[in-house]
């Protein structure tokens, strides 16, 4: 069975720093997907990163960046000079690959971090 | 593109009545994934169809069931109402098969039984 963890429930800044959520994830798959969602006050989640279990390479994208480490089975993830729109739920989840089906669409979701960037 | 809609956006029933919800995903997408979210267990998968196919089922009672029609939209719908069915329920979308393909979520259905 799969899991994710993230142990940071409620976060809060002042607008410019910067903030590393943490994401911790178990599971016995050796084919695997994490994920990054964002959650603002309006309740769509909005998509933000796909990452496989293969690819360790970090990723960039303008203020956010995101770290994998399969040796620590950790997927954080950082913004960089925060701002109050980057406010919202931020949910890490995890995605295993099912051969039998070809599906590997659920994702189990880590219990998400509360980010109050201030003003 | 339009995104992923769902409809109604907001619903009140009654303990121990049906509800149905429903789900257009983006154009040429053929998956459809349905999800829970509630303060106490968080997002919770419920299921996934493909082609009209239930392919994948989370650990959900039988009073939750779906379907997926041929122009890939689906319903949900969840008989005899209790009142722990309150939640936001989540559609999501994606084109095809497999974990190449992230998951574009919809606004949402927040259902409140009463």
């Amino acid at each position: 069975a799969q899991k994710v963890t993230q142990a940071q429930t409620e976060i809060s800044v002042v607008e410019k720093e910067d903030v590393t959520l943490d994401c911790v994830y178990e599971t016995r798959d050796t084919t695997y997907y994490l994920f990054w969602y964002k959650q603002p006050p309006s309740g769509e989640l909005v998509f933000l990163i796909r990452r496989n279990s293969f690819d360790e390479q970090n990723e960039i994208s303008g203020r956010y960046s995101w770290n994998f480490q399969k040796s620590t089975s950790s997927f954080n993830f950082t913004i960089t000079a925060s701002q109050v729109v980057d406010s919202a739920v931020y949910f890490c989840a995890l995605s295993e690959a099912q051969p039998s089906s070809g599906s590997a669409r659920q994702l189990t979701f880590g219990s998400g971090t509360q980010l109050t960037v201030l003003p | 593109k339009a995104g992923v809609t769902q409809t109604p956006r907001y619903l009140i029933k009654t303990r121990g009545q049906q509800v149905t919800l429903s789900c257009s995903p983006i154009s040429g997408h053929r998956s459809v994934s349905w999800y829970q979210q509630t303060p106490g267990q968080g997002l919770q998968f419920l299921f996934e169809y493909f082609s009209e196919t239930q392919r994948n089922k989370g650990n959900f009672p039988g009073r939750f069931s779906g379907r997926q029609f041929s122009n890939s939209r689906s319903e949900m719908n969840v008989s005899t109402l209790e009142l722990g069915d309150s939640a936001l329920y989540l559609c999501a979308s994606t084109q095809g098969v497999g974990g190449l393909y992230e998951q574009y979520f919809g606004p949402g259905t927040r259902l409140t039984v009463t």
